[in-house]
């Protein structure tokens, strides 16, 4: 199974900072990566699917970046709705995996 | 408006099975792969199967579990035999292959 390791696992940041998750795959995946935000009690939210491209209605303050095995997210000026727990899913092998999760919380 | 709408969640005894649906809407059902993520409480999300358009390709992490599809009732299915406790979550139906759109859940609960 191909391991995806999300760096931090948590992070603590204020209103306007710029802030980037990275995932790392165990082996390359090309760019079938997807970046997913969660925030508690709901479904999670696809943010960036093809490892860069923004998924419908989602701000232009996310973006993606990455290929082979290694990804970043970045969101470039963080608003309060933007703390959220973050993951990563990989599709190019079977079984599917996800990244541990980045809990981003407010500073 | 695109919906997914899960059923089927419900307390459980371990070795038991329950069959989970989600209901589509707003989109051609028939048209997209569907997948089943299940996240445990407290924890984070864990692929565990999808299924083709046309259901002639499916791929699960676990062989106690089977997802189906009925496109003409836009609807899918994840049947779970064996349950065991580590089984207990929220399971979410998504639509894509690479789960782009997300139901609310519905929370399996295997316990004695």
């Amino acid at each position: 199974d191909i391991q995806m390791t999300q760096s931090p696992s948590s992070l603590s940041a204020s209103v306007g900072d710029r802030v980037t998750i990275t995932c790392r795959a165990s082996q390359g995946i090309r760019n079938d990566l997807g970046w997913y935000q969660q925030k508690p009690g709901k479904a999670p939210k696809r943010l960036i699917y093809a490892a860069s491209s923004l998924q419908g209605g989602v701000p232009s303050r996310f973006s993606g970046s990455g290929s082979g095995t290694e990804f970043t997210l970045t969101i470039s000026s963080l608003q309060p709705e933007d703390f959220a727990t973050y993951y990563c899913l990989q599709y190019n092998n079977y079984p599917y995996t996800f990244g541990q999760g980045t809990k981003l919380e407010i500073k | 408006e695109v919906q997914l709408v899960e059923s089927g969640g419900a307390l459980v005894q371990p070795g038991g099975s329950l069959r989970l649906s989600c209901a589509g809407s707003g989109f051609t059902f028939s048209n997209y792969w569907m997948t089943w993520v299940r996240q445990a409480p407290g924890k984070g999300l864990e692929w565990v199967a999808n299924i083709k358009q046309d259901g002639s390709e499916k791929h699960h992490v676990d062989s106690r579990f089977t997802i189906s599809r009925d496109n003409a009732e836009n609807s899918l299915y994840l049947q779970m035999n064996g349950l065991r406790a580590e089984d207990t979550a929220v399971y979410y139906c998504a639509g894509g292959g690479a789960a782009g759109w997300w139901g609310q859940g519905t929370l399996v609960t295997v316990s004695s």
